[in-house]
């Protein structure tokens, strides 16, 4: 049973163009929700992360926002750059200290010149 | 420079086999943890130690099994490897920044069985 639905599963956006990736989680005891992003042949890194308490959270050309009510939580990457491309992966935990994460199934993001 | 390292990076070996995959970290971690790749799919976490002498399993039911005798090492072995253990296996650590765990992970081993 998936946990945490995400889409796309891939998207191509053009340089400086907004990237949007959803995820959507059912369990409502989740209360910590990363983002990492994969780039070939390199483990997923920590991107940002966000917690229920807050509706949105931007570090320089991410931002998560988050809707509590719906269950949803999304990824934009603004003025997205050739080097953004990679998969993404929303994740959730319910532990309270981020142990233990439930994976989304990855976006791969691939940003056109 | 603090890292993650996993070894072999790509194994490709026979029904049968016994393996063992190799996860080292520099940085001094508690706790860590075996993640489980799919292409195009989610990770599962399979394994996880909160230190030297403890492991548990994940959500995802394994046949491998793991040890934790030293702080900075937590290697994986899979007795008799099967064609549905072909995988990408991804190893992390995690440090309590911020409140949250951040897990720094490892570059993966990529196992395919024949």
């Amino acid at each position: 049973q998936q946990q945490v639905k995400q889409s796309p599963q891939s998207l191509i956006v053009q340089k400086g163009g907004i990237s949007i990736i959803n995820c959507a989680y059912e369990n409502t005891a989740f209360d910590y929700f990363p983002w990492y992003q994969q780039f070939p042949g390199k483990g997923p890194a920590l991107l940002i992360a966000i917690r229920p308490d807050v509706s949105e959270k931007k570090e320089g050309r991410f931002t998560i926002s988050f809707n509590k009510s719906a269950k949803q939580f999304s990824l934009h990457i603004m003025d997205s750059q050739p080097g953004d491309s990679a998969t993404y992966f929303c994740a959730a935990s319910n532990d309270g200290s981020g142990d233990k994460l439930t994976f989304g199934t990855g976006t791969r993001l691939a940003v056109r010149p | 420079e603090a890292d993650i390292y996993q070894t072999p990076r790509y194994l490709v070996i026979g029904t049968g086999k016994k393996i063992t995959l190799e996860c080292s970290q520099t940085m001094g971690h508690d706790k860590m943890y075996w993640y489980q790749q799919d292409p195009g799919m989610e990770l599962h976490l399979i394994h996880y130690s909160y230190g030297v002498n403890s492991t548990e399993k994940g959500d995802l039911s394994s046949e491998s099994t793991v040890s934790r005798i030293r702080t900075e090492h937590f290697p994986l072995t899979l007795e008799s490897a099967r064609p549905s253990h072909t995988s990408q296996y991804l190893c992390a650590s995690s440090d309590p920044g911020a409140g949250a765990n951040v897990l720094t992970f490892g570059a993966g081993s990529r196992l395919t069985v024949l």
